[in-house]
């Protein structure tokens, strides 16, 4: 069974660019998460989806980021502008009826 | 609000020793789960082992086991005869559970654990 994919799996922008973080969950999981952790900072979570629905989003930090899924199926997590405070590491996980499944994660570095 | 709290921030170990890994957490609620998740370096963040608060016995995966102290508000993991592979980053994760596979994980910061040949 294929795990969780993100890619890219390190990103470089400058302030003010755009950056699209994309998540391929495991096959048939109906439910995504996005989590990031901030350097020295707690892995925080950032929205959850059910199929192609946004269940929770009320980690999403500002409308800044902007998270899609489309068909239910991958997901991708834009951030636009991006702003210094917002590197990290993204990560996306995905479950059926048991425990999250976790990506390698996205490192956004933003200078 | 749930808070999770890992109080050791770096721990080392020789190798083929045991080594404990400290976890309390803040909840109202009396139904959850706890985890304790694993990232060795550049690689992603895998299960090692769950404990649902239910149950009075302390889970185990082989090596790996909890001493989970529900009245304390404890969840500690034990690793036994340390390998160098155990080198990584573990986070103590809490959850509430809504059903259909739906957890949202609150983390600790994590505690990095270097296994020393």
């Amino acid at each position: 069974e294929a795990g969780v994919t993100q890619f890219p799996s390190h990103s470089v922008i400058e302030k003010g660019q755009t950056v699209t973080l994309r998540c391929d969950p495991i096959s048939g999981h109906d439910n995504l998460y996005w989590y990031r952790r901030v350097m020295g900072k707690e892995i925080k979570f950032l929205l959850h989806f059910v199929k192609e629905s946004k269940q929770d989003e009320s980690g999403m930090p500002n409308n800044r980021f902007l998270a899609e899924r489309t068909g239910g199926t991958y997901s991708t997590l834009k951030v636009q502008p991006a702003e210094l405070e917002d590197s990290g590491v993204y990560f996306c996980a995905s479950s059926h009826s048991g425990p999250l499944t976790f990506g390698a994660g996205s490192r956004l570095t933003v200078l | 609000a749930q808070t999770v709290t890992q109080s050791q921030p770096e721990m080392s170990v020789q190798e083929a020793e045991t080594v404990t890994l400290s976890c309390t957490y803040d909840t109202s609620e009396n139904n959850y789960y706890l985890f304790w998740y694993k990232q060795p370096p550049s690689r992603q963040m895998i299960l090692v082992i769950r404990q649902e608060a239910y149950k009075q016995q302390n889970a185990t995966e082989n090596r790996f086991s909890v001493n989970f102290q529900k009245a304390a508000k404890s969840f500690s993991l034990k690793i036994s005869d340390s390998q160098l592979g155990d080198t990584a980053m573990y986070f103590c994760a809490f959850s509430l559970y809504s059903g259909a596979g739906s957890y949202q994980l609150t983390f600790g910061k994590g505690t990095k654990l270097s296994v020393i040949p």
